[in-house]
């Protein structure tokens, strides 16, 4: 069974423009979220996708935005960027999102670096 | 009060010996701790997980012990190996409300021969 897939792999973008990535989840895989991995803050929850509706949003501003398609492959968009935006973006894939006290694993992809120059 | 603190940054543990890797919380919402373990150019992968209705768990080498008044957590390592050498990550989560990690700073461990 394949993982989760992100591409791309690489990315070097400048200050001001805007970035797109985008995320495949493990077939049968319907929630996708979203985490930015920095040496300073470490991982941090962006958000997660359920069936095409964000269900969960972290402390990000309003700059970073996703979205999920009908076949629960998911985009995450950055726009005006900035230095500060440089980072591991991670990806990760679970079959349902969790409720009533089951947790449901999260397999995650080798992430997207975003170098902000 | 999301945070989970972890310590130590990093650890340098001879092989065969046992590595320790420290938690703590303080949302008492949470209800699921899992333990990440991350090679470099990989994404984290799930190790050992635990709830806290139990003290321990173990699998294999690793152990997780669980305290939950003091709201800690720990990861064991037994009879560490070189192969062992990543950055862990403790987590916590609240399987009611959302799928959302909330994750300790990370632990680069390694394991010398």
């Amino acid at each position: 069974k394949a993982g989760v897939t992100q591409t791309p792999r690489y990315l070097i973008k400048t200050r001001g423009q805007q970035v797109t990535l985008s995320c495949s989840p493990i077939s049968g895989h319907r929630s996708v979220s979203w985490y930015q991995q920095t040496p300073g803050q470490g991982l941090q929850f962006l958000f997660e996708y359920f069936s095409e509706t964000q269900r969960n949003k972290g402390n990000f501003p309003g700059r970073f935005s996703g979205r999920q398609f009908s076949n629960s492959r998911s985009e995450m968009n950055v726009s005006t960027l900035e230095l500060g935006d440089s980072a591991l973006y991670l990806c990760a894939s679970s079959l349902r999102p969790d409720r009533g006290g089951t947790y449901n694993e999260q397999f995650f992809g080798p992430g997207t670096r975003l170098t902000v120059l | 009060q999301q945070q989970v603190k972890q310590s130590p940054q990093s650890l340098i543990v001879q092989k065969g010996g046992i590595s320790i890797i420290n938690c703590a919380y303080e949302n008492t919402a949470f209800d699921y701790f899992p333990w990440y373990q991350q090679f470099p150019g990989k994404g984290p992968a799930l190790l050992i997980a635990i709830r806290p209705d139990v003290s321990e768990k173990k699998e294999g080498r690793f152990t997780i012990s669980f305290n939950k008044s003091a709201k800690q957590f720990s990861l064991h390592i037994m009879d560490s190996q070189p192969g062992d050498s990543a950055t862990y990550f403790c987590a916590a989560t609240n399987t009611g409300t959302a799928s959302k990690l909330t994750f300790g700073t990370g632990t680069r461990l390694q394991v010398t021969l």
